[in-house]
């Protein structure tokens, strides 16, 4: 079974700044693909992004971009110019096996952007 | 207007009362999954449909039911079964294959509260 480790519970940073989210993700597949979700308080699930393990190009989804390190297992979001509308829970997924079997999810990180 | 709409958006359940949670989909998607919410955690999978008059068990199966009797809906039953089910509820579904457009698409949720 797949397992996904967000080890940051919590993360604050100055509104403009950049900040690195951390996902780390265990698998013996080579075909997969990787999400960040984003929920804010209104608890509607936003994808973010996308990562699909055989493209070795980074994903880039305008402020927001992932450095994936297949060999590392760790699939990382990068949100620049941070602004207050980013403030909410972050969760990584996998999605694996054909697809089918749905994602799994790590535990996220709640992101407070601060005026 | 497509998409996913789940129903109630707040149901309160007294003890040992089974309830039934609607997930309506118009976006023609086979795969449709439930997961379930608890403060502070990530999503966690319950069942899963990959086509009509199939569903199988997820991570959390116990003291749910399902049943998926049209394309379009994917009704979760909670039973009295289920001793701590205050949480808040996902119903999603899958465009299907990995391909470049693969996507998890969620409803706005249901909450779930024991009284």
């Amino acid at each position: 079974a797949q397992t996904v480790t967000q080890s940051q519970p919590e993360m604050s940073v100055q509104e403009a700044e950049t900040v690195t989210l951390s996902c780390t993700y265990d698998t013996s597949e080579n075909n997969y693909y990787l999400f960040w979700y984003k929920q804010p308080p209104s608890r509607q699930m936003i994808l973010v992004i996308r990562q699909e393990a055989y493209k070795q190009q980074n994903a880039t989804e305008n402020r927001f971009s992932v450095n994936f390190q297949k060999a590392a297992k760790s699939f990382s979001l990068k949100i620049s110019d941070s602004q207050l509308g980013d403030t909410a829970m972050y969760f990584c997924a996998f999605q694996g096996g054909g697809g089918a079997d749905g994602l799994t999810f790590g535990k996220g990180t709640h992101l407070i952007i601060q005026p | 207007d497509g998409g996913i709409t789940q129903s109630p958006k707040y149901l309160f359940r007294k003890e040992g009362q089974n309830v039934t949670l609607s997930c309506e989909q118009n976006l023609n998607h086979d795969a449709m999954y439930w997961y379930r919410q608890d403060p502070g955690q990530g999503l966690r999978l319950i069942y899963y449909s990959q086509i009509v008059n199939d569903f199988q068990k997820g991570d959390i199966a116990e003291g749910y039911s399902v049943s998926r009797e049209k394309k379009e809906s994917f009704p979760l039953t909670v039973t009295s079964a289920q001793k701590n089910p205050t949480a808040f509820y996902l119903c999603a579904t899958w465009t299907g294959a990995l391909h470049s457009g693969n996507t998890i698409y969620f409803g706005e949720g249901s909450w779930l509260t024991v009284v």
